[in-house]
């Protein structure tokens, strides 16, 4: 089994960089999430996928910030021209969308991005 | 836009005291949920709680919703050092964006 994966893990990139967020999501599950949490906050939403449609996005995810999941399997994250406050992890979940007893969403490991 | 708060954000305990957490949220909400994070790792879900009055438990923990107050709480019984982590409650609307709390860290001391 496989749960929500994130690669990679851990990125320290200088200012002003790109980078790029994998994720791969629990195999059966439709929707996918992306989230940022900070040291001692809990997760903020950014956006989420229902297959390959883009469905909400929070005012949080600048211009600078673009996920996709072209076919509705694995999605990216890409940070453009990152800044010191994108220091954070970036979570990524999964869910099963249905109706009846509460689509719990799985949460990956994270991506730590330190920006320098 | 809808808040979610929990108190204490900081909870230091003895093994073997019981304790409760509490988590507010501001407007109507469909679900809320319970999770778990050991620091540096994930989330690990705990509980979903869908209606008014409904009540889960877990070992140790176990969790409630009063849809009325818009009041959960998480209660620990007989607290180990095991269930030293975060724990975090989270509220949906319309079944898609999950809102979390800040987060209630909690201490075991032996």
């Amino acid at each position: 089994d496989t749960g929500v994966s994130q690669d990679p893990r851990h990125k320290i990139t200088k200012r002003g960089q790109n980078v790029t967020f994998r994720c791969d999501p629990i195999s059966e599950h439709n929707r996918l999430y992306w989230y940022r949490q900070t040291l001692g906050q809990g997760p903020e939403f950014l956006t989420y996928f229902q297959n390959e449609a883009q469905l909400e996005k929070s005012r949080l995810l600048s211009d600078r910030f673009s996920a996709e999941r072209p076919k509705g399997s694995f999605s990216t994250l890409e940070i453009q021209r990152t800044e010191q406050g994108d220091s954070a992890m970036y979570l990524c979940a999964s869910s099963l969308a249905r109706t009846d007893s509460g689509n719990t969403i799985y949460f990956g490991e994270g991506s730590w991005l330190t920006v320098v | 836009e809808l808040k979610v708060e929990q108190n204490p954000l900081f909870l230091s305990m003895q093994e073997g005291k019981n304790y409760t957490i509490y988590c507010n949220y501001s407007t109507t909400s469909d679900r809320l949920y319970w999770y778990r994070q050991d620091p540096g790792k994930s989330l690990e879900s705990l509980f979903v709680l869908l209606s008014n009055g409904a009540v889960k438990q877990e070992g140790r923990l176990m969790a409630s919703l009063d849809t009325k107050a818009r009041l959960s709480t998480l209660h620990i019984t007989a607290a180990v050092h095991d269930l030293s982590a975060t724990y975090f409650c989270a509220v949906t609307r319309a079944g898609n964006q999950f809102y979390f709390g800040t987060g209630t860290s909690l201490t075991v001391i032996p």
